[in-house]
């Protein structure tokens, strides 16, 4: 299994700009979550789906963030205009619900810069 | 809300040297799971605690669960560089599908 897969992986933009990170979770997987880590905030949970329905999405920072998730195998989170402060590293985790099975696996990332 | 606490925020360790991270909630935990993630990584799973007072153990790494299901501890015997990371626990309350992550304890182990 190629696990979890985020692209980019480096993405650099001006501020203003529109920002779409993409994931495609592990095959059979019916959780998406996507989180943002920085040093001052931690990792933060900022929407969750369970079978392409989003559930939760309190921890989006605001109007200028938006998710989607079209199909089991994508999911994009898009950040329309950008601005510095959402420089931070991204990450996209997918888990399969059960007992014992609700262990969450990352993908490597999309380490944004808004400059 | 739901709030995950870790402590100490940082720890440097000589090699060779226990190491010990702490977990707190606000809340009355169903699980509590932890991960690692090693610099300029991503987290990884580690191990999954469920019952009250309960203990588990990997090689050097030993995880406890409290008995009111609101603490946990990870505990490294005799660091070694490879142990250098981020350690992070995540609870999870009854009937949620998402974890809380804590806010982490960065391990740094000096040769």
């Amino acid at each position: 299994d190629a696990g979890v897969i985020q692209s980019p992986r480096h993405e650099v933009t001006e501020m203003g700009q529109e920002v779409t990170l993409r994931c495609k979770p592990i095959s059979g997987h019916d959780y998406l979550f996507w989180y943002r880590q920085t040093m001052m905030r931690g990792l933060e949970l900022l929407i969750y789906f369970n079978n392409n329905v989003p559930i939760d999405d309190s921890g989006m920072p605001e109007d200028r963030f938006s998710a989607k998730m079209p199909n089991a195998s994508f999911s994009t989170l898009k950040i329309q205009p950008s601005e510095p402060r959402d420089s931070a590293v991204y990450f996209c985790a997918s888990s399969r619900t059960g007992v014992g099975k609700n262990i969450q696996y990352f993908g490597a990332g999309t380490r944004l810069s808004v400059l | 809300g739901q709030q995950v606490m870790q402590i100490p925020q940082y720890q440097h360790v000589q090699e060779g040297e226990d190491f010990t991270t702490y977990c707190n909630s606000s809340t009355t935990l169903s699980n509590i799971q932890w991960y690692k993630q090693r610099p300029g990584g991503h987290p990884v799973f580690l191990i999954q605690l469920v019952k009250s007072g309960e203990v588990k153990k990997q090689k050097r790494l030993t995880f406890q669960f409290g008995e009111a299901k609101k603490n946990s501890s990870l505990h490294i015997t005799a660091t070694q560089t490879t142990d250098v990371g981020t350690y992070f626990c995540a609870g999870r309350q009854t009937g949620a599908n998402n974890l809380f992550f804590g806010t982490g304890t960065r391990l740094t182990v000096i040769p």
